[in-house]
């Protein structure tokens, strides 16, 4: 069974510029997280969709941060225009069913961002 | 707000000792405790996951334990191996759905 798989691995960009980061999930898997890990520090959900709804976007700086998961499969998130503090890995994550408390998160590698 | 914090922040120990990695979090009400473990340039791998009416789960040579009350959790690892070298991180579900709080991590090196 394939992973999570995330694109691109590292991106390295000027503050005030765009970026956007893909991410696959696992086949059926219903539930998609974003994830941001500050170097240091746990990572810290973003956003939660189920299929292609909105569960729990109460983290994300919606100022500079979007994301969109259109037909319920993979998902884009974008970051414009990007800050200095925003230097993280993003984390994608995905689960089977409708983000139960027991449900197993599977985490991609993640996409390393620097921010010049 | 929930906290979750983790001591030490990184331990080195000899192949084949055994320890304890600890995680303590501030509001009880949790659902779960996962423990995951994350090499470097990857994503977390879930190790084990505690439901709120358990007191542990074993897998191999982890043995995690939980203590909700008291708001602590350990993670025990039987004779480490330098396999098991990387940053152990743990997290509890929260209140929304499947909403993890992660702790800062415990980075592991095993020493051959």
């Amino acid at each position: 069974e394939a992973g999570v798989a995330q694109s691109p691995r590292y991106k390295i960009i000027e503050k005030r510029q765009s970026v956007a980061f893909w991410c696959n999930p696992i086949s059926g898997h219903a539930t998609l997280y974003w994830y941001q890990q500050i170097l240091g520090q746990g990572p810290k959900l973003l956003i939660q969709f189920q299929n292609n709804g909105v569960v729990d976007d109460s983290q994300l700086p919606k100022d500079r941060f979007s994301a969109e998961r259109l037909k319920g499969v993979d998902s884009t998130l974008k970051i414009q225009p990007a800050k200095l503090e925003d230097s993280a890995v993003y984390l994608c994550a995905s689960s089977f069913s409708s983000g139960g408390h027991t449900d197993t998160q599977y985490f991609g590698p993640g996409t390393r961002l620097t921010v010049l | 707000k929930q906290e979750v914090t983790q001591i030490p922040a990184a331990l080195s120990v000899p192949e084949g000792e055994n320890l304890v990695l600890n995680c303590s979090f501030t509001d009880s009400a949790i659902y779960n405790l996962q423990w995951f473990r994350q090499d470097p340039g990857k994503g977390l791998t879930s190790l084990l996951l505690i439901q709120s009416s358990q007191r542990e789960q074993t897998s191999g040579r982890l043995n995690a334990s939980l203590d909700k009350s008291s708001g602590r959790s350990t993670l025990y690892i039987a004779a480490s191996q330098p396999g098991d070298s990387a940053t152990y991180l743990c997290a509890v579900d929260g209140a929304g759905a499947n909403n993890l709080f992660f702790g800062t991590g415990t980075r592991l090196t095993v020493i051959p």
